[in-house]
C-alpha cells in the first residue's frame, strides 16, 4: 500500500497570509490526524477527522482549521499566519479497525517570514 | 508536569551495546503506548506499540510497559549506527484519536 502523502512538501509564506495543506491517508484508512512539530514545543496534536467529522481538537487558536472529504483526504488551513506558525506539519492516518497505530506522512515544512 | 516525559539526552551508546530509552506518563487512563523513531529532517516512523503490561519484542527492539508505575521503555539490542535518531514516546487514551508525545530522546550510536 502507498503511504500517507502530503502536499506541498515545502511552503514559504509571509505574515498575515493564509495557507492550505493537503493530506491523503493510506488507502482504507478513514481517520486523519494533524500535528505541529516545532523545536520548542515538540509534536503537538491539532485535530482528528473521521468520516468527515472533527472528533477531537487540540489546544490551538481558531486560526487553525481543517476538514475531511468523503474520500478521506484531509486539508488543514491556517489563516492570518504568524511567525510562530513556522513548523513541520504532519498528517497521520489510522485504520479504525484492528490496531490503532498512526502512520505519519512526510510532512509539510512551513516557513513564515 | 508534562503529560509525557522523556530524558532529552543526548544518549550516547557504543555500537553493539544495548540502548535503553525511558518514558513516563501522567494520565493513568492511558491505554496505548508507542515508540517512534525520527531521523533529522524526516517524519516519525513507528517502531513499536504496546498495550499490555510486560514486554513485547520485535527483532532487536523490546518495549516494556508498567502501568502501575506509569512507565514505558524501549530497549535496542546490538545497537547500530543507523539507530542514531530521536526516539519519541507517544501515549493515547481510549479511541486512540490523539497521541501525546514526549519531547524525544536523541540517541547516538558510536562506531
Amino acid at each position: 500500500k502507498a503511504g500517507v502523502t502530503q502536499t506541498p512538501r515545502y511552503l514559504i509564506k509571509t505574515r498575515g497570509q493564509q495557507v492550505t495543506l493537503s493530506c491523503s491517508p493510506i488507502s482504507g484508512h478513514r481517520s486523519v490526524s494533524w500535528y505541529q512539530q516545532t523545536p520548542g514545543q515538540g509534536l503537538q496534536f491539532l485535530f482528528e477527522y473521521f468520516s468527515e467529522t472533527q472528533r477531537n481538537k487540540g489546544n490551538f487558536p481558531g486560526r487553525f482549521s481543517g476538514r475531511q472529504f468523503s474520500n478521506s483526504r484531509s486539508e488543514m488551513n491556517v489563516s492570518t499566519l504568524e511567525l510562530g506558525d513556522s513548523a513541520l506539519y504532519l498528517c497521520a492516518s489510522r485504520s479504525t479497525s484492528g490496531a490503532d497505530t498512526q502512520y505519519f506522512g512526510p510532512g509539510t515544512r512551513l516557513t513564515v517570514l | 508536569q508534562k503529560e509525557v516525559e522523556q530524558n532529552s539526552g543526548p544518549l550516547s551508546v557504543p555500537e553493539g551495546a544495548i540502548a535503553s530509552l525511558n518514558c513516563t506518563y501522567s494520565d493513568r487512563g492511558s491505554q496505548s503506548f508507542f515508540w517512534y523513531r525520527q531521523y533529522s529532517g524526516k517524519s516519525p516512523e513507528l517502531i513499536m506499540f504496546i498495550y499490555s503490561n510486560g514486554d513485547k519484542e520485535d527483532g532487536r527492539f523490546t518495549a516494556q510497559l508498567n502501568k502501575a508505575s506509569q512507565y514505558v521503555s524501549l530497549l535496542i539490542r546490538d545497537s547500530q549506527p543507523s539507530d542514531s535518531a530521536t526516539y519519541l514516546c507517544a501515549v493515547s487514551g481510549q479511541g486512540a484519536q490523539k497521541l501525546v508525545f514526549g519531547q524525544g530522546t536523541r540517541l547516538t550510536i558510536n562506531p
